[in-house]
């Protein structure tokens, strides 16, 4: 069966610092892969995707992810973080092929220390 | 994103009676989902559709029903409200492989 794991329940960083957020599936064909953020009180919020091609995709607001197949990996990462970007980080898989169906992860929470 | 709207945002209920809540788009999309979030589980899918009055269960079903008679709304009902549904649920519409989510609605079963 489809899943997603999210090792890290919780991360802090200080602002200006680097970030990246693990993320690994489960699924059998090639997967498609999304990364989303939720900020207090909020809904979710598209970073990210990744589909085929280039294994580096790019989002908006600064961030990346790379999908590597070899380690069923599809980490999200930032090269400085802003405070702005405290938030809960849902990584999901498309686990059907005709219904759209989303997988999540558990989550990761994102606080930024001044 | 604006074109999805979720009512009532806030919601407090007693065990046992039934709740209704609303999923409203303007995007003509074909699909949309209910979730709920629950600390430690992310987001669990309830039901989803893919069309008028086409319906599906999805993983964490029991005591949830749905209905969709237009396309661009999509209802979700706890039957005999349990304080286990206490949760946030959100909504999303879809087409391919992206998804958009409404803004939520938290739901308190006393």
């Amino acid at each position: 069966a489809q899943s997603v794991t999210q090792p890290d329940i919780h991360i802090t960083v200080s602002e200006g610092a680097s970030l990246e957020l693990r993320c690994n599936y489960s699924y059998g064909a090639t997967p498609y892969l999304f990364w989303y953020v939720q900020s207090p009180g909020q809904g979710l919020q598209l970073l990210l995707k990744y589909f085929s091609g280039d294994t580096l995709v790019q989002g908006i607001k600064g961030f990346e992810a790379e999908f590597k197949r070899s380690q069923s990996s599809f980490n999200l990462r930032k090269p400085s973080v802003h405070w702005s970007d405290a938030a809960e980080y849902f990584c999901a898989v498309y686990g059907s092929s005709n219904t759209g169906k989303l997988i999540f992860g558990q989550g990761t929470t994102l606080q930024v220390k001044p | 994103d604006a074109g999805i709207t979720q009512s009532p945002r806030h919601k407090v209920t007693e065990t046992g009676t039934p709740v209704t809540l609303r999923c409203h788009q303007t995007e003509n999309h074909r699909y949309m989902y209910w979730y709920r979030q629950d600390p430690g589980h992310g987001l669990r899918l309830i039901h989803y559709s893919y069309g008028v009055k086409d319906t599906d269960k999805g993983e964490v079903s029991d005591g949830y029903s749905v209905s969709r008679s237009k396309t661009e709304d999509f209802l979700l009902t706890l039957e005999s409200a349990t304080s286990s549904q206490t949760s946030v649920y959100f909504c999303a519409m879809g087409q391919g492989n992206e998804q958009f989510f409404g803004p939520g609605t938290r739901l308190t079963v006393l």
